[in-house]
């Protein structure tokens, strides 16, 4: 497949275990957060996404948690399975530029 | 099936040689969108369009063109490519900003120039 990333952050974590990814994001006037999930040789994958005004978003099996007092969003992804491997990105957009993150690397433990 | 296809999926010029990138989507979104993206740099907006006729810079516009005669489709010229414009390449669409930012991508173009 493609190469995304070859120097990206790993996060290795077990089968069945809680995954939590985190992301920091540059433009305090950004009003509107993404992630993102890219698996191998495709392009990426609409997750979940958070509007400026809520903290706390929740979709089937992941959770998304915006912290605005220090720019930072988490991705909290439950009981991960090994589907859930790829590289995870996060995008703040201001205006209608969208501005991604380098990516996390998911790597699921058998 | 809703989708964004992208054309060709492989690519590989010399340094001079102008060529286009297709891109077309089938769900009548308004917003489209081209990235790069670049080992440990991400993916990077190189151009958008809000509608029709209306297309604007995104962080790395230099040596790429951009047109949107009609809705679905939204190719991206590049008049004469260098070997730093060797790159993975993505379109995307979404319905427009006042609804979602869902961006729906498509399975990228790998360009080498030589």
């Amino acid at each position: 497949g493609e190469s995304v990333g070859l120097h990206l952050p790993t996060l290795s974590v077990q089968e069945g275990d809680n995954s939590i990814i985190n992301c920091a994001y540059s433009n305090s006037a950004s009003d509107y957060f993404i992630w993102y999930k890219q698996e191998s040789g495709k392009g990426p994958q609409f997750i979940i996404d958070i509007r400026s005004n809520m903290d706390k978003r929740q979709g089937q099996r992941v959770t998304v948690l915006l912290n605005k007092t220090v720019k930072h969003l988490s991705l909290q992804i439950a009981a991960t399975q090994p589907g859930d491997s790829a590289v995870y990105f996060c995008a703040e957009t201001y205006g209608q530029n969208f501005v991604f993150g380098p990516g996390t690397r998911l790597s699921v433990l058998p | 099936e809703a989708q964004v296809t992208q054309n060709p999926r492989y690519l590989i010029t010399v340094t001079g040689k102008k060529l286009t990138v297709t891109c077309s989507q089938n769900m009548n979104h308004e917003y489209m969108s081209w990235y790069r993206q670049d080992p440990g740099l991400g993916l990077r907006q190189i151009y958008y369009s809000m509608n029709v006729e209306v297309t604007d810079k995104g962080d790395v516009p230099e040596g790429y063109k951009v047109s949107r005669k009609e809705k679905r489709n939204f190719p991206l010229i590049l008049e004469s490519p260098s070997p730093n414009q060797t790159s993975l390449y993505f379109c995307a669409s979404s319905l427009s900003r006042g609804l979602s930012y869902e961006q729906y991508f498509g399975p990228g173009t790998r360009l080498t120039v030589t």
